[in-house]
């Protein structure tokens, strides 16, 4: 089955930096998307990439997608405290089913 | 619009009873689905409702979970009984065209077996 595997689990970096986070996937998708989990809520979505797409930007967030390498980026420039929160990368189904896999996640925390 | 509600927002229980978690979508949309995510592993998929029918359910964990979406409106999961490694946070996600906009969360229902 296919499964987004994110890394690194746990980031730690100041204000002001630049926080990048992996995505690694076994089979092929129809896209895939980043998710946001700040501390006791629910899951915000980010942002999503088609397979047929390279990169995609949204606001502060950068998202690259390969293919061939079956791996996403999600990349936050300036980060601020208010970014901490776990990042999910959910991979999208090819023909037949609809249901997104999901990573163990990036906890990433922004020091002020 | 309002978002996807999930209810009760917290639960703790004694292994052995019964909890009901339900989920409130967003109005219009046909897709539900149910994750959860326990002790910080991985989000796993349980179902996806099609309105009110069953799409795919592969990934209940076992028969002491029951899932039913009445009228393709709200959705109800069931535990029962509960055991201590079902705790964890429970999330309804609804959609109406996933591969475009992607899933609409709720919180989440953290429930604790003790």
């Amino acid at each position: 089955s296919q499964q987004g595997e994110e890394d690194p689990q746990a980031l730690s970096i100041q204000e002001g930096e630049n926080a990048t986070m992996n995505c690694s996937y076994k089979t092929s998708i129809n896209n895939l998307q980043w998710y946001r989990q700040n501390s006791g809520r629910g899951l915000v979505h980010l942002i999503l990439i088609r397979s047929n797409e390279r990169e995609k930007h949204s606001g502060r967030l950068r998202v690259t997608l390969d293919t061939s390498k079956k791996s996403s980026s999600l990349l936050i420039t300036a980060s601020r405290a208010a970014d901490t929160a776990s990042y999910f990368c959910a991979t999208g189904p090819t023909s037949g089913t609809y249901k997104y896999i999901f990573g163990t996640g990036t906890r990433l925390k922004v020091l002020a | 619009e309002a978002g996807v509600t999930q209810f009760p927002s917290h639960s703790v229980i004694e292994k052995g009873q019964t909890v009901t978690l339900r989920c409130d979508p967003i109005s219009g949309h046909d897709n539900l689905y149910w994750y959860r995510r326990v002790m910080g592993k991985e989000i796993k998929f349980l179902l996806h409702f099609v309105k009110e029918s069953k799409q795919d359910e592969s990934g209940m964990p076992n028969n002491r979970f029951l899932a039913e979406r009445t009228g393709g409106t709200y959705s109800t999961l069931k535990v029962q009984p509960a055991e201590l490694e079902d705790s964890g946070v429970y999330f309804c996600a609804s959609s109406q065209d996933l591969t475009n906009y992607g899933y609409t969360f709720g919180s989440g229902t953290r429930l604790t077996v003790v």
